[in-house]
């Protein structure tokens, strides 16, 4: 089984700051990673496919890049709405998801 | 506008069963593989399984911490898939979601119900 690794598990910022989220696969996955946002009491929302290709929608400030093991998630500036968690997942094989990155408010 | 409705959820005593519904609109879901997926109050996601298309022969995958209890099949002629939950232990409580990739048989998927509640405890 492929296993996913995010981090950091948590972190601080500020409005306006820009934040980066890693994800590190087991084994090579090629380009088979999506990340989700996911806000309190809501379902996840899918916000990019195919490691950097961006769901219709979803803002310009959201950005990913990676290929075959190590991925990275990419808010160019911090808004109040985007203070959630965030999950990367692998779809190459059964799906796996990473152990989340929760973006709180410093 | 793709729409999943799960139900189903509610109070189920250690060992016991109970089937959750998931039921779609807005796209073709005889051409979409369902997903479930579940997460424990205040922790991650967890993928429990797969069903598969006719066109795959309605194959099923499952985690290895359902294998054997869980059961996963569909209707196409009513749009709805099911999670059938055997032996049921307290560290199944979670929400659970049903998702699709609207009109395919992936292993991605991007539309999520809302999901429904399971909990169980004597």
């Amino acid at each position: 089984d492929i296993q996913m690794t995010q981090s950091p598990s948590s972190l601080s910022a500020s409005v306006g700051d820009r934040v980066t989220i890693t994800c590190r696969a087991s084994q090579g996955i090629s380009n088979y990673l999506a990340w989700f946002q996911q806000k309190p009491g809501k379902a996840p929302k899918s916000l990019i496919y195919a490691a950097s290709t961006l769901q219709s929608g979803v803002p310009s400030k959201f950005s990913g890049s990676g290929s075959g093991t190590d991925f990275t998630l990419t808010i160019s500036s911090l808004q109040p709405e985007d203070f959630a968690t965030y999950y990367c997942q692998q779809y190459k094989t059964y799906p796996a998801f990473g152990g989340g990155t929760k973006v709180e408010i410093k | 506008e793709v729409q999943l409705v799960e139900s189903g959820g509610g109070l189920v005593q250690p060992g016991g069963s109970r089937r959750l519904s998931c039921a779609a609109s807005g796209f073709t879901f005889s051409g979409a593989g369902v997903h479930w997926v579940r997460q424990a109050s205040g922790n991650g996601l967890e993928w429990v399984g797969h069903i598969r298309t006719k066109a795959n022969s309605y194959a099923t995958g499952y985690s290895a911490s359902v294998k054997g209890r869980f059961i996963i099949s569909r209707d196409d002629s009513k749009n709805t898939a099911y999670l059938q939950m055997n032996s049921l232990k307290t560290e199944d409580t979670a929400v659970y979601y049903c998702a699709v990739y609207s009109g395919y048989d992936s292993f991605f998927f991007d539309d999520w119900g809302q999901g429904t509640v399971v909990t169980v405890s004597s």
